[in-house]
Order: C-alpha cells, then structure tokens, then sequence
C-alpha cells in the first residue's frame, strides 16, 4: 500500500524558517517525481514544487521561488521542502505528492504550517 | 502563474447527473494530461480520474472525464448524498513548467 507521511509543521514567526518531511513507503520511491502542493485553511489547493526522480529538475511556484526549496533523498525514501523567509501567506495545509506523468495520484495527509507572530 | 477555470459550484437532485469544466490553455490542458480529485472537508484530495478519462481502481464508474482542446470535464451520473464534496482538476503547464489546478467546484446535492 502507498503511503506517504508528512512531518514537521508548526508555528512559526514571520521570517522564520521550516523544513517539512515526507516519509514514502509501499512502492519504489526513486522511480516516481514528487510534489509539495499546500493548501491555505478554506481555499484552493496550490502547486508548490516538484523535483524529478534523480533530484535534477526542480521547479517551483512564482509565489515562493527563491525562498523555498525542495530535495529529496532516495535511499531514505524521503522528500524535503526547506522553507525559509517565511510569511503570513504561508499558512496551509501541505502536502506531497507521488507524481505519475505529471500527475498526482497518492498524497499524504498533510501537515500544517502557521506563519504568525 | 497558469491557472484552470472552474465554476465555483454545482448542485442537482440524488440520481441526477452533473458536470464540471475546467479550462486551460494551449500548454496546459492543451499539452498534458488531466486529473481529477475529490476532497472531504479536513482530509487530503483523492484521485478520481487520471489521464483525462481513466479511473484508479475502486473508483466508480459513475464518475467519467474526457478531454477536448484546452478544456476538460468531469461528469457524476447517479449523484449520491455522499458525492458532496469539492472537486478540483489538475494538469502539468509545459510552457511554465509549474503544476496547476483548477479554482475547485463544490458540489451541492439537492
């Protein structure tokens, strides 16, 4: 069974910085591209950034290019999303996601992340 | 950035049918494929349609997608109180190389 776990949300003061962790297993994660896509509380869901299966091509939102930052690690079957500059906007629900031709078909639960002062 | 056209809501009477647009462009739906999710208040999005028309095992068939030009739609024949949901497209923008998703529709049954 796919799962994919996400981890280290949190309050955190405007300016600050955040690293969340997607834990994946029951499939094999260095075959499969990968997302962060977040969700404000209420609102849309939003792409974030997705990184390719060897951790080459990256891409990112225009909303958050320059401040954020995703990697990945294939031998820990992980996905990272290193947030910094953080601002009240922020605040959402994050996600990942397996990516299949583009596509996303497994997310996990989500974490939350809270950007006040 | 790229964003999908959707209409914020949709309702109809249990057993009747619906239907969602989404609309893109040229290097989004245009290019790509399209998918589709269900989302409950307060859980993650499920996928109910991938590669414009095929659905994951488990989903019913009650639910179909098809694809044309820059705009693709999902349909709910046999609408079912537990159908209340949003519901949102997504596709990949070749030109911006940036994910995107639709606004969301949220669909009422009467």
């Amino acid at each position: 069974e796919v799962q994919l776990v996400e981890s280290g949300g949190a309050l955190i003061q405007p300016g600050g910085s955040l690293r969340l962790s997607c834990a994946a297993s029951g499939f094999t994660f260095s075959s499969y591209e990968m997302h962060w896509v977040r969700q404000a509380p209420g609102k849309g869901l939003e792409w974030v950034s997705h990184i390719s299966t060897d951790g080459g091509p990256r891409y990112y939102a225009d909303s958050v290019t320059g401040r954020f930052t995703i990697s990945r690690d294939n031998a820990k079957n992980s996905v990272y999303l290193q947030m910094n500059s953080l601002r009240a906007e922020d605040t959402a629900f994050y996600y990942c996601a397996r990516v299949q031709r583009g596509q996303p078909d497994h997310w996990g639960q989500g974490t939350l992340v809270t950007v006040s002062s | 950035q790229s964003v999908l056209t959707q209409p914020p809501s949709v309702s109809a009477a249990p057993g009747q049918k619906v239907s969602i647009s989404c609309s893109g462009s040229s290097s989004s739906i245009g290019s790509n494929y399209v998918s589709w999710y269900q989302q409950f208040p307060g859980t993650a999005p499920k996928l109910l349609i991938y590669d414009n028309n095929r659905r994951p095992s488990g989903i019913p068939d009650r639910f179909s997608g098809s694809k044309s030009g820059t705009s693709a739609t999902l349909g709910i024949t046999g609408l079912q109180a537990g159908d209340e949901a949003d519901y949102y497209c997504g596709t990949w923008d070749s030109s911006l190389s940036v994910g995107v998703f639709g606004t969301g529709t949220k669909v009422t049954v009467l």
